[in-house]
């Protein structure tokens, strides 16, 4: 089976602009959940999805979005992008996002705000 | 909320030496999971091990073992025989239910020959 891809891998933008990150889980999963990974705030919880719907929220502000489609791809969405969102921004998947599962990461997009 | 914590941002152990990464977690949840997740330089994150809450048996995966305390809310990390690919950022995690999973801040593991 194939991993969890993430495109684009690395991504440098200015401050400002949106971007849109994406993330394909592995085949048959239907959890979809996204981490933003700093140097100084670690691994922070950004959202999931499951079945196309948002379960979780992180504490991120509005200009963080995401969606899921029906193939259970995602995307997540910075709008009006700040330095301080420079980051590796990592997807994992999981079969039904249950508490017990492993979840499966990506190789994640190290995004860059000049 | 839960929270977890590492308290040891670097260790170091040398080859085939063992070395105990230490983390705690508070939650008021009596049903959780808990994880130690490994994340090599400039590679993807994994699983290393994973222990049920309500298990009193502690979980071991080869080389890994962890040291499950439920009343003191401790979950280490034991790495027997170190070797060289095991040198990483070691992250702890807990989860309850379908609720996010929360990371600690990780332990950086260098491994010596």
């Amino acid at each position: 089976k194939a991993g969890v891809t993430q495109t684009p891998r690395y991504l440098i933008k200015t401050r400002g602009q949106q971007v849109t990150l994406s993330c394909s889980p592995i085949s048959g999963h239907r959890s979809v959940s996204w981490y933003q990974q700093t140097p100084g705030q670690g691994l922070q919880f950004l959202f999931e999805y499951f079945s196309e719907t948002q379960r979780n929220k992180g504490n991120f502000p509005g200009r963080f979005s995401g969606r899921q489609f029906s193939n259970s791809r995602s995307e997540m969405n910075v709008s009006t992008l700040e330095l301080g969102d420079s980051a590796l921004y990592l997807c994992a998947s999981s079969l039904r996002g249950g508490s017990e599962e492993t979840q499966y990461f990506g190789p994640g997009t190290r995004l860059l705000v000049l | 909320a839960q929270t977890v914590t590492q308290s040891q941002p670097e260790m170091s152990v040398q080859e085939a030496e063992t070395v105990t990464l230490s983390c705690t977690y508070d939650t008021s949840e009596s049903d959780y999971y808990l994880f130690w997740y490994k994340q090599p330089p400039s590679r993807q994150m994994i699983l290393v091990i994973r222990q049920e809450a309500y298990k009193q048996q502690n979980a071991t995966e080869n080389r890994f073992s962890v040291n499950f305390q439920k009343a003191a809310k401790s979950f280490s990390l034991k790495i027997s025989d170190s070797q060289l690919g095991d040198a990483a950022m070691y992250f702890c995690a807990a989860r309850h239910n379908t609720d996010k999973l929360i990371f600690g801040t990780g332990t950086r593991l260098q491994v010596f020959p």
